[in-house]
């Protein structure tokens, strides 16, 4: 069965330091979509991408977060300078197009701690 | 705007009796309904979506959950639970209309079943 492919899956940095998180979504997928999942709290969307463009970065901090999806397939988001309070679950997740309900299929995250 | 509420922080129950982990709703217009499970460490995974027709939907390992138009409600529901499904559970909405496909989560329910 395919599946979202994450890594790391597990970083530790210090603040002021710079992280980057690497998505590869199922094959085929249009739609790719970042998430933040702090400890006891459902995930909150970052950004969405229908294949290479944003459609929605609205709650993305764009003072120190980026992301990017070059050739509309796989995804690197990006932190520059990490502070404690992004330590959290990023999570991707891709579904085959944006307008139909589609469920979305996510990958096994990747835990930030930040010291 | 979209919310979705999940009153119960924590569900116990013991094996083999019924499971049920409650989900209300706001949405503008007409929602679209999903429910993902989470274990520890891994990424969510679905388990069932509403969209549209029977208000009764069956999912995966067993779980069904109906919508209640009156009640904004989405109960998850299982007839006899087994201890491996003690996980986090998630209920998610998105408004049919809406312009961003944006799904919003509730905060989650820990469910523990006990042997």
């Amino acid at each position: 069965e395919a599946e979202v492919a994450q890594s790391p899956r597990y970083k530790i940095t210090e603040k002021s330091q710079a992280v980057a998180f690497w998505c590869d979504p199922i094959s085929g997928h249009a739609t790719l979509y970042w998430y933040r999942q702090i400890l006891g709290q459902g995930p909150e969307l970052l950004v969405q991408f229908q294949d290479e463009s944003v459609v929605d970065d609205s709650q993305l901090p764009k003072d120190r977060f980026s992301a990017e999806r070059l050739k509309g397939v796989d995804s690197t988001l990006k932190i520059q300078p990490a502070e404690l309070g992004d330590s959290a679950m990023y999570l991707c997740a891709s579904s085959p197009q944006r307008g139909i309900p589609y469920e979305q299929y996510f990958g096994p995250g990747t835990r930030l701690t930040v010291t | 705007a979209q919310s979705v509420a999940q009153p119960e922080d924590q569900v116990n129950v013991a094996e083999g009796n019924p499971l049920t982990v409650k989900c209300t709703y706001s949405v503008s217009g007409n929602p679209y309904l999903f429910w993902y499970v989470q274990y520890p460490n891994r990424g969510l995974q679905f388990l069932l979506k509403y969209i549209t027709g029977d208000n009764l939907v069956k999912g995966s390992y067993g779980f069904e959950a109906e919508f209640n138009k009156s009640q904004t409600s989405f109960h998850l529901k299982k007839p006899s639970a087994l201890v491996s499904d003690s996980a986090l559970y998630f209920c998610a909405v998105r408004e049919t209309l809406s312009n961003d496909y944006k799904l919003s989560f509730g905060a989650g329910t820990t469910v523990t079943v006990r042997a």
